[in-house]
């Protein structure tokens, strides 16, 4: 198993320019999330998904867009990149296991993004 | 809403034990979480406790929940210079339809020789 895979690991982009992460994970896990991470600020969710073509805003999701087209995908698009939104990315999945209720998410090794 | 709050930064000597605090405020938490990162990887859990438990012990970390006082801590014993990374709190609540974690800032815990 792979878990979760992230790519690209890094990018620069000059503002304005539009790129899509992906995030792949083989565990067959419903749920998947996109977060940014800032110093000092921890992990902020942008945006999630509860399963296969269904998508729900985080809490920073302004500037980005997210499609689950295939349970396995998740992408994270950025259509007009902004200096405000370099940061690292990182991609988590996880599968509530009802019977002990945890929700453990597995986390993606991060695509750490510049914008210029 | 729902906050975690954590000190950013701990060192600590190698040998020594190192306490991590955090603190939330959703009353209605179920599940406690404290991940680690290490340097330029992503987030792994460690452990994790459930809301009607007090302590768990696990090898060298011992997770302490004071639900009074909305309270988390981490201690891990003999700390090695292994252990430097940061360490985030996160609450979950259930029932849950989202699997959605609110974090804490994280505490970057320095480990010197």
């Amino acid at each position: 198993n792979a878990g979760v895979t992230q790519t690209p690991k890094f990018r620069v982009l000059k503002t304005g320019q539009s790129m899509t992460l992906l995030c792949a994970q083989d565990m067959n896990h419903e749920y998947m999330y996109w977060y940014r991470q800032d110093p000092g600020m921890g992990l902020r969710l942008i945006h999630y998904s509860v399963g296969e073509g269904t998508t729900a805003k985080g809490e920073v999701p302004d500037g980005y867009n997210v499609s689950r087209l295939k349970k396995q995908n998740f992408l994270l698009g950025l259509e007009s990149a902004a200096p405000s939104q370099t940061s690292v990315y990182f991609c988590a999945s996880s599968s509530i296991s009802w019977r002990e209720g945890q929700d453990e998410q597995f986390f993606g090794p991060g695509t750490r993004l510049t914008v210029l | 809403g729902e906050d975690v709050e954590q000190s950013l930064f701990l060192s600590v000597r190698e040998g020594d034990s190192s306490v991590i605090n955090c603190t939330y405020t959703d009353s209605s938490s179920t599940y406690l979480y404290w991940y680690k990162q290490e340097p330029g990887a992503g987030l792994q859990l460690l452990t994790y406790i459930f809301s009607n438990m007090d302590m768990k012990q696990d090898q060298r970390l011992t997770v302490l929940l004071n639900k009074k006082d909305k309270h988390l801590s981490l201690r891990i014993a003999d700390t090695q210079t292994g252990d430097s990374a940061i360490y985030f709190c996160a609450e979950s609540s259930l029932p849950s339809n989202t699997g959605k974690l609110i974090f804490g800032q994280g505490t970057t815990l320095q480990v010197k020789p």
